[in-house]
């Protein structure tokens, strides 16, 4: 069974430019397994921040981006801010109608 | 603008079983693709089945596969989540979310969620 990973929990500083990446438990994330984003605070519903890799979704700031970075996905927060602290969430499409979210990142922002 | 309003959601007992609903406004529910995405207490979010909006295919994490169905009624702008036998593990939050076709496959509208919680 195909595991999309995450780092379970990452730390930066106000202002820090920083990475989160998506992988595959076997194998490499590429474009064609469309990677997207979302961001998701305790309680609320999630929201999309990138789709098809690098695509920001409509009202995300340009301080977000997606990339292939190596064998994964990967999203760079430039420059962060106290209200990033979320969850953040990888999902990558398997085909076949089937979609894989990754574990998820809880980013705390010191 | 677009709006997921899910509802049905409760506590039932283990075996037991629950329907939900989503309602839909303000884009074309017809031909849209729709699924269902659920979150566990304190855990991440779980794919949990997705229809296709003009073919009427249906798709099924293996998890629930075999004891949740999918459905819609076009006429009614109306999602469903049939869930039988429900388990211990299938207590969770579950959203409404619209998906967009290939060639995106990413959920781009979500709602707010119901809460599933199964326990004897």
């Amino acid at each position: 069974q195909t595991v999309v990973t995450q780092e379970p929990s990452f730390s930066v500083s106000p202002g820090e430019t920083f990475t989160l990446t998506c992988g595959l438990s076997s194998g490499s994330v590429s474009t064609s397994y469309y990677p997207s984003w979302y961001q998701q605070t305790p309680g609320q519903a999630p929201r999309t921040l990138i789709y098809s890799t690098n695509t920001r979704s409509s009202g995300v700031p340009d301080r977000f981006s997606g990339s292939i970075l190596g064998n994964k996905a990967a999203l760079t927060i430039t420059g962060a801010q106290a209200d990033d602290e979320s969850n953040y969430y990888c999902m990558l499409y398997m085909g076949s109608g089937i979609s894989v979210f990754g574990g998820g990142t809880k980013l705390t922002v010191l | 603008e677009v709006q997921l309003l899910e509802s049905g959601g409760g506590l039932v007992q283990p075996g037991e079983s629950l329907r939900l609903s989503c309602e839909a406004s303000g884009f074309t529910f017809s031909s849209s693709v729709m699924s269902w995405v659920r979150q566990a207490p304190g855990k991440g979010l779980e794919w949990v089945s997705t229809t296709s909006g003009v073919s009427g295919n249906t798709y099924y994490a293996g998890s629930v596969k075999g004891r949740f169905i999918i459905s819609r009624d076009n006429s009614k702008n109306t999602l469903y989540l049939q869930m039988n036998s429900l388990r211990a593990e299938d207590t969770a939050v579950y959203y409404c979310a619209k998906r967009v076709p290939a060639p995106a496959y990413y959920f781009d509208f979500w709602g707010q969620g119901t809460q599933v919680t199964v326990s004897s």
